[in-house]
């Protein structure tokens, strides 16, 4: 089993909709969350951390479920600019430093 | 605005051949990962270093893949022998501490023909 899964999509939505993606992780010692954002033949780039009690950054919020081990991202009014592929990234420190799984990632497509 | 520089960004090469790509992470920071990302299985961990010493290279095929830090500037990952199993992007990231954030680098994409 994947230590993250996630739905690989494509989730093709109008803009100005609200859309949610889901995350689910093996591993119920995993410690820290975070989504990254990544343009077609572009680099990862962090879009949020993940905390406990849930975060927001402008249209987008990001919740966390440990007793379920997943993650949520959802992005209200979505913008053209928002296409990309979205991945969930999950984090658990061991002895030997930190071990830093990622999904395959979830691709989205706002249509005009 | 501080970034990480991997070198080359693209890479074609024969199967066989030794490939070395290069990373330079952000200054300062004292953690860098090496990725390799294929459409097929993702973003994988090849290696992790801390303070320039090897924590995590158990995603790494050890028979032909080596990583190392030569210094705090500089991170390598070499490949000898190249397969064709080897095309990939292949990302670095840097962080610092235990921010637990990566900054990832533009990635070398690397075909082996």
């Amino acid at each position: 089993r994947k230590e993250v899964e996630q739905d690989p999509g494509p989730f093709n939505v109008p803009e100005g909709a609200t859309v949610a993606f889901n995350c689910t992780y093996s591993n119920s010692a995993s410690q820290s969350f975070f989504w990254y954002r990544q343009d077609c033949r572009k680099e990862p780039k962090l879009l949020m951390s993940v905390y406990s009690s849930g975060n927001e950054d402008g249209r987008f919020t990001a919740q966390l479920n440990r007793a379920s081990q997943y993650i949520s991202l959802l992005i209200r009014d979505s913008k053209l600019s928002d296409s990309a592929t979205y991945l969930c990234v999950v984090n658990k420190e061991s002895g030997t430093g930190n071990q830093f799984y990622f999904g395959t990632g979830t691709s989205l497509t706002v249509i005009p | 605005d501080a970034r990480v520089t991997q070198t080359p960004r693209h890479k074609v090469t024969e199967m066989g051949q030794e490939v070395t790509m290069r990373c330079q992470p952000i200054l300062g920071h004292n953690t860098v990962f090496w990725y390799r990302q294929t459409m097929m299985q993702g973003l994988e961990l090849l290696a992790y270093f801390r303070n320039r010493a090897p924590l995590d290279d158990s995603g790494m095929p050890k028979d032909r893949f080596s990583a190392e830090m030569p210094d705090a500037t500089l991170a390598t990952l070499k490949i000898q022998p190249s397969e064709p199993r080897d095309s990939a992007v292949y990302f670095c990231a840097s962080g610092f501490g235990n921010q637990n954030i990566q900054y990832f680098g533009a990635g070398t994409r690397l075909s082996v023909l």
